[in-house]
């Protein structure tokens, strides 16, 4: 079954703290996606990456990084976190199919607190 | 650029009776398109897509969609609501040229009894 983990559900960090968010997937896909989720604003996308170390800024990269140094993983770093970083995290993975366009498979969600 | 209207924030039914979700995008060619689920406290769960063909599409859980091209629309049925069917919905459209995904900002859906 396909499958996308999240290193964990909940987060309370402090600010200034560097925080680092870990995604697994287990199906061999090619990209990978991290996205926030905050009410009424739908999900919108941060960073993604479509092979081992290649990354490209999504819609709202600002104060955040990624990692992806192996195919299975994808890592978000919040260097220095601020409170306006609060909020819900979904990572996500998709297979690359040249001339097709494929569905993103989610994790479960990291609910970030940054006091 | 591409983008995805959802209009309704919310939206109750009664359990049993029937509900539309609708979906607009923007977008110069023809859309893949997509509709999520979110439980609460989950991720996303793929319903049904849409990429070519047919325009009417079947998904899980006995919903359904019409691709409606004049319109831009991408509207999710479904017959006959059960209170599991309580969730946030979300319509997604991708773009031919990556594999980046545009999210609508979700509809809520509260199932009464």
């Amino acid at each position: 079954d396909v499958k996308v983990t999240q290193s964990s559900r909940y987060l309370v960090k402090r600010t200034g703290e560097k925080v680092f968010l870990e995604c697994v997937q287990d199906m061999d896909h090619e990209n990978m996606f991290w996205y926030r989720q905050d009410p009424g604003l739908g999900l919108r996308l941060i960073y993604f990456s479509y092979d081992v170390k290649m990354k490209e800024k999504g819609d709202i990269p600002e104060g955040y990084s990624v990692s992806r140094e192996k195919k299975e993983r994808f890592s978000l770093i919040l260097e220095s976190a601020s409170t306006n970083q609060t909020s819900m995290y979904l990572c996500a993975s998709s297979p690359e199919t040249s001339g097709y366009f494929n569905e993103q498979f989610f994790g479960p969600g990291t609910r970030l607190t940054v006091l | 650029a591409q983008s995805v209207t959802q209009p309704d924030i919310h939206i109750t039914v009664s359990e049993g009776a029937s509900l539309e979700l609708r979906c607009n995008y923007s977008y110069g060619a023809t859309p893949y398109l997509f509709w999520y689920v979110q439980s609460p406290g989950q991720g996303l769960q793929l319903l049904l897509k849409y990429f070519s063909g047919d325009t009417l599409v079947q998904g899980i859980k006995g919903f359904e969609a019409e691709f409606k091209r004049s319109q831009s629309s991408f509207n999710l049925r479904k017959p006959s609501v059960h209170w599991s069917d309580a969730a946030e919905y979300f319509c997604a459209v991708g773009e031919h040229t990556g594999n980046q995904f545009y999210f609508g900002t979700g509809t809520s859906l509260t199932v009464i009894p």
